[in-house]
């Protein structure tokens, strides 16, 4: 079965500084991967998608993400943090055997502090 | 499109009482879950449906959840009774044929007094 490991429930940048948030997954196959943010009290929201067209995917409100096969990575970066960004972020991976679903990683928690 | 719509937003009942969450997924998909979030849980998946048909409900929690998909553009998760410890908020999401890009809800937080 399909899993996802992120490392760091809690970062804590500060505004300007690089985000860095970490994901990997356990695949046996090539897997979708996805990246959601959720801001308080909102449902999850489609950040960028990896669907092995390139392995830099660009997202939205100026996040990228790299998949290294590799590595079993999808690491999310952003250059300069702006205190919008302060939410949760959840990386997923497809699960095999159709039907859509997605494996959920326990989500890290960033905080953007002055 | 109007998205992936829940009902009702908040919900505070008294335990024991039964509940019903609702959601109408966007037009044309065919694919809807049911979730959890909890701070000691994290993110679950009780159950999800394609072409309304229940695929997997390994993640509902105990018999006193169930959940119905009765057409393509409507979803029930049904609490009876309540417990304290149902406490959470429930999303409703939904996907296209063939794409694994999940839309969700914004949510029922459902306070059981």
């Amino acid at each position: 079965a399909q899993s996802v490991t992120q490392l760091g429930s809690h970062v804590s940048v500060s505004e300007g500084a690089l985000v860095l948030l970490r994901c990997n997954y356990s695949s046996s196959v090539p897997p979708y991967l996805f990246w959601y943010v959720q801001y308080p009290n909102q449902g999850l929201q489609l950040l960028l998608k990896y669907t092995s067209a390139a392995t830099l995917v660009k997202g939205i409100n100026g996040f990228e993400a790299e998949f290294k096969k590799s590595e079993t990575s999808f690491h999310l970066t952003k250059p300069s943090a702006h205190m919008s960004d302060a939410a949760e972020y959840f990386c997923a991976v497809s699960e095999t055997g159709g039907y859509n679903k997605l494996i959920f990683g326990a989500g890290t928690r960033l905080a953007v502090h002055p | 499109d109007a998205g992936v719509i829940q009902s009702p937003r908040h919900e505070v009942t008294e335990m024991g009482q039964e509940v019903t969450l609702r959601c109408k997924p966007i037009s044309g998909h065919n694919s809807l879950f049911w979730y959890r979030q909890t701070m000691m849980r994290g993110l679950e998946l009780l159950i999800y449906f394609n072409n309304n048909v229940p695929i997997d409900d390994s993640g509902m929690p105990e018999d006193r959840f169930s959940a119905k998909m009765p057409n393509a553009s409507f979803s029930t998760l049904k609490i009876q009774p309540s417990e304290p410890r149902d406490s959470a908020v429930y999303f409703c999401a939904s996907s296209s044929p063939g794409r694994y890009i999940q839309y969700f809800g914004a949510g029922t937080r459902l306070s059981v007094l």
